[in-house]
């Protein structure tokens, strides 16, 4: 499994935009780029994933570096509801996730 | 579609005794997935099961088993219970997609106590 490396923690502005880094220099040639966040007292979910090209979905975008090495998972606008713990978990097979510690977001009214 | 369930949500054990979660994946679903959550040690992977078979495990002791039925429920238990084994168990399931992309479908988890 890659291993990633990711700040322990970011805090945001509501209503702003939010870059969330992750560092994944082992990462295979097979492996997608899969993003989880964990709300307060809640299971994680799904984010986003993605494997060479920048994706995007309702919920956010993902920008994938050109060597893969690294990757960033960008909330256009940050609210209170998207404050959480975010993983980024490069993986080619669905089970097991291997999480991470993970960037806990604290978004400021 | 409902979300993954699992019953119960909360649980108070004492050590020495066991202890049964249950989950309900997706409908549709045939891979369940078990997870242990601790503050020290993060979200680690227990075990795995698709068609009732265990199909991956994490390094964890024998006290700790699963299984799954005909209709994909699961349930995971946890036997001689120790301090340490006071965690938020997390259940996930997901269906058969293209390689390196399904995804898991976490349920709220049971907080389990032991005391």
């Amino acid at each position: 499994d890659a291993k990633t490396t990711q700040p322990n923690s970011m805090e945001s502005n509501e209503e702003e935009p939010v870059h969330l880094p992750c560092n994944h220099s082992t990462i295979s040639g097979t492996d997608y780029i899969h993003w989880y966040r964990q709300l307060p007292s809640q299971g994680p979910e799904y984010v986003i994933h993605g494997l060479t090209s920048n994706v995007n979905n309702r919920m956010a975008s993902l920008a994938i570096a050109e060597d893969r090495k690294s990757s960033t998972l960008i909330l256009h606008r940050a609210t209170l509801r998207d404050a959480a713990v975010y993983y980024c978990i490069p993986t080619f097979q669905a089970t097991p996730l291997v999480f991470g510690k993970g960037t806990r977001l604290s978004v400021i009214a | 579609k409902a979300g993954v369930t699992q019953t119960p949500r909360y649980l108070i054990k004492t050590r020495g005794q066991q202890v049964t979660l249950s989950c309900s994946p997706i409908s549709g679903h045939r891979s369940v997935s078990w997870y242990q959550q601790t503050p020290g040690q993060g979200l680690q992977f227990l075990f795995e099961y698709f068609s009732e078979t265990q199909r991956n495990k994490g390094n964890f002791p024998g006290r700790f088993s699963g299984r799954q039925f005909s209709n994909s429920r699961s349930e995971m238990n946890v036997s001689t219970l120790e301090l340490g084994d006071s965690a938020l168990y997390l259940c996930a399931s997901s269906s058969p997609g293209l390689a390196g992309q399904e995804t898991q479908y976490f349920g709220p988890g049971t907080r389990l106590l032991v005391l």
